[in-house]
């Protein structure tokens, strides 16, 4: 299947600082991709899309400020997470498919512990 | 927005047993996938049916388009099976986003 790669696994960081998590397709290109939060023993919680060249969509509830989204090329969608605290530790995981009437595949994950 | 409702919750099985996890959704759809989480966090891929049945290896899922769920089936359990089963869907409304159920915790025991 397609490959969706992410970046970084695994982050640690302080209190107050920004956090900044790739997400690319390896061998296909994504005019969308997915953002999902899930905490621990819960679902996926699907926080924006990310649309290439136009601002991303945020869901209900999901603060556009905090989590800055960018998808600059076809292969890459970034979330950044600004003034991080420690309720922000979760785990982040990214989503594309090659076709928008395909399967989807996710990233690895990436879990973030905010100190 | 469109309602996603797996079943059951938490499931334990003795190695070898068979199990049937379930998927209902509240509204018609054009996507559905099911998933396995390992226990570092990566969704494999089990299944793409929107419709109709699949079978792969020891796995096989249906889906009931008109009726609004989907099942997945797990024959001759193996410990390695254990983890969360989710079932996420995509709504007719074309944005073609996932929304995911709560999933089925699986334990299977030696």
């Amino acid at each position: 299947g397609a490959v969706v790669s992410q970046h970084p696994s695994r982050v640690i960081c302080k209190s107050g600082t920004s956090v900044k998590i790739e997400c690319r397709s390896l061998d296909f290109q994504a005019t969308t991709m997915f953002w999902y939060r899930q905490f621990p023993k819960q679902s996926l919680m699907l926080m924006a899309t990310s649309n290439e060249g136009s601002k991303a969509t945020y869901e209900q509830g999901v603060e556009k400020d905090k989590f800055l989204i960018n998808h600059a090329s076809l292969t890459l969608s970034t979330l950044t997470v600004t003034s991080a605290h420690p309720e922000d530790s979760s785990f982040y995981i990214c989503s594309a498919r090659p076709t928008l009437d395909t399967e989807a595949f996710f990233g690895q994950g990436t879990r973030l512990t905010v100190v | 927005g469109i309602q996603v409702e797996q079943s059951p919750p938490d499931l334990i099985l003795q190695e070898g047993a068979n199990s049937t996890l379930r998927c209902n959704f509240s509204d018609s759809v054009n996507n559905l996938q099911w998933f396995h989480q390992n226990p570092w966090g990566q969704l494999i891929n089990l299944f793409y049916i929107p419709s109709g049945t699949k079978q792969n290896g020891r796995l096989s899922a249906t889906t009931v388009a008109t009726e609004r769920y989907s099942l997945l089936y797990i024959s001759s359990s193996q410990t390695t099976d254990s983890g969360v089963y989710f079932c996420a869907v995509g709504g007719l409304d074309s944005s073609y986003k996932l929304i995911f159920g709560s999933g089925t915790r699986l334990l299977v025991r030696p």
